[in-house]
């Protein structure tokens, strides 16, 4: 069954330094997400990028954030200088059609972001 | 800003009995709902949604429940079984946005 595959699984940085973390959606997809879950909180969105340009982007997703697809196949995104509070599990997400008209996103099993 | 509201953090359920995890949101522009399970240290998975144009679907097990006047959802799951211990999100959508909205989620402990 064809899914979502993030890389790093966890990653250690300090604050103040640079971080990617990488996705590979499901092939045929062609909306592509990030969300983020703060431990012990609920799932918040951060991005969605279609047509390779960002299609929506929440409060969370200031300048620091940034999200590209370099190639056919993988989703990435930056943050450019992590503070504490970015410490957090990141999903990414892919789904065939917009979810208000299918209303399925497939995740990837997240990565762990620490910020020391 | 909680716009999806799950008001129960946990429910523990006995094997074989429903289980009935409740959800309640604050915009009524939502027009599409979802559940998502998670097991820890993996990504939510998609269990069944629901259209504002329905009050009900099911899907096995699982049937969503929707009361738009009530702005109020509810998944029964019947029989649980252990292995639906997971936390249960509920989610919501509007047309006009590509993003869902998740609300803080519901841990269901299923008894053998």
């Amino acid at each position: 069954e064809p899914e979502v595959t993030q890389t790093p699984s966890h990653q250690v940085t300090q604050m103040g330094q640079e971080v990617i973390l990488r996705c590979v959606p499901i092939s045929n997809h062609l909306y592509f997400y990030w969300y983020r879950q703060i431990l012990g909180q609920k799932v918040e969105f951060l991005v969605s990028f279609y047509n390779n340009e960002i299609s929506e982007k929440s409060e969370i997703f200031d300048d620091q954030f940034s999200v590209e697809r370099p190639d056919g196949s993988n989703f990435t995104l930056k943050i450019r200088s992590t503070k504490l509070e970015d410490s957090a599990m990141y999903f990414c997400a892919s789904s065939f059609t917009r979810v208000p008209n299918t209303g399925e996103l497939f995740f990837g099993e997240g990565s762990r972001l620490t910020v020391l | 800003d909680q716009q999806v509201k799950q008001n129960s953090p946990s429910l523990s359920v006995q094997e074989g009995r429903i289980s009935i995890l409740n959800c309640d949101y604050t915009n009524s522009m939502f027009d599409y709902f979802l559940w998502y399970k998670k097991y820890p240290a993996e990504g939510p998975t998609f269990l069944i949604s629901i259209s504002s144009i329905k009050d009900k679907n099911e899907d096995g097990r699982f049937t969503v429940f929707l009361n738009k006047s009530a702005k109020h959802l509810s998944l029964h799951i019947v029989p649980s079984q252990p292995g639906d211990s997971a936390v249960y999100f509920c989610a919501a959508s509007e047309t006009s946005y590509d993003k869902v909205i998740f609300g803080p989620g519901t841990s269901l402990s299923v008894i053998p």
